[in-house]
């Protein structure tokens, strides 16, 4: 148990329609990643969030949104859902590093999506 | 931006060291190099990282080449539980910087 929790575990819904994924990081952790992992794209790294602040940005979609609360638990927004979407969602979380982002990250076990 | 290239699988006999290997040969000077496993579809599990130094933990250990453009992930007696897809992960490093490249990952097959 790597301490990150993601809800919910599953996730099934239809083209259109819009969701939200929840992650709790570890207790004392700043940064919350998010990643998406389908079969034919392995892992992809979409956003960070560090203390409050969007930190980095990869491959997130413009349907897709996330924040981070100042209790640091994330959300990340999926809207206008496309088939393509289906995947494994995984949100991770890292405490501060030396140097600045040396950080080891801790893995949720995932939310995984079904758009039909 | 650095990217990594890795086999996309390897046999391994249980009890034996398993020698995982991954090509980063546009690696830059402030590029950190991790090892992250994945077991069936869990979460990534953390293994290890370095810089330059090889490193050591109880799980594995990573060497890097001096040139830095490659890097090989030891578990030293693999088990059967350590089937899994391995990543090697090269990661910027800085603020407001933080970019990740996942390789394809090798599939690990640690047989009886």
């Amino acid at each position: 148990d790597s301490g990150v929790t993601q809800t919910p575990k599953h996730l099934i819904t239809a083209t259109g329609q819009r969701v939200t994924l929840r992650c709790s990081p570890r207790s004392g952790d700043l940064s919350v990643y998010w990643y998406q992992q389908s079969l034919d794209q392995g892992l992809q790294f979409l956003i960070q969030y560090y203390n409050g602040e969007e930190r980095a940005k990869g491959n997130i979609l413009e349907r897709f949104s996330a924040q981070q609360f100042p209790d640091l638990h994330s959300e990340l927004n999926l809207s206008s859902l496309e088939l393509g979407d289906s995947a494994l969602y995984f949100c991770a979380s890292s405490a501060p590093g030396t140097p600045f982002g040396a950080d080891t990250q801790y893995f949720g076990p995932g939310t995984r999506l079904t758009v039909l | 931006d650095a990217k990594t290239t890795q086999p996309p699988s390897m046999d391994c006999a249980e009890g034996r060291a398993a020698n995982l290997p991954c090509n980063h040969s546009t690696i830059s000077g402030n590029e950190y190099v991790y090892w992250y496993r994945q077991i069936h579809s869990q979460g990534p599990q953390y293994i290890i990282h370095g810089l330059k130094n090889n490193e050591t933990n109880e799980m594995a250990s990573l060497i890097i080449t001096e040139d830095r453009k490659s890097s090989t992930l030891i578990l030293p007696h693999a088990t059967l539980r350590d089937t899994a897809v391995y990543y090697c992960i090269v990661r910027a490093i800085g603020y407001n910087f933080n970019k990740f490249y996942f390789g394809s990952g090798t599939k690990l097959n640690v047989k009886p």
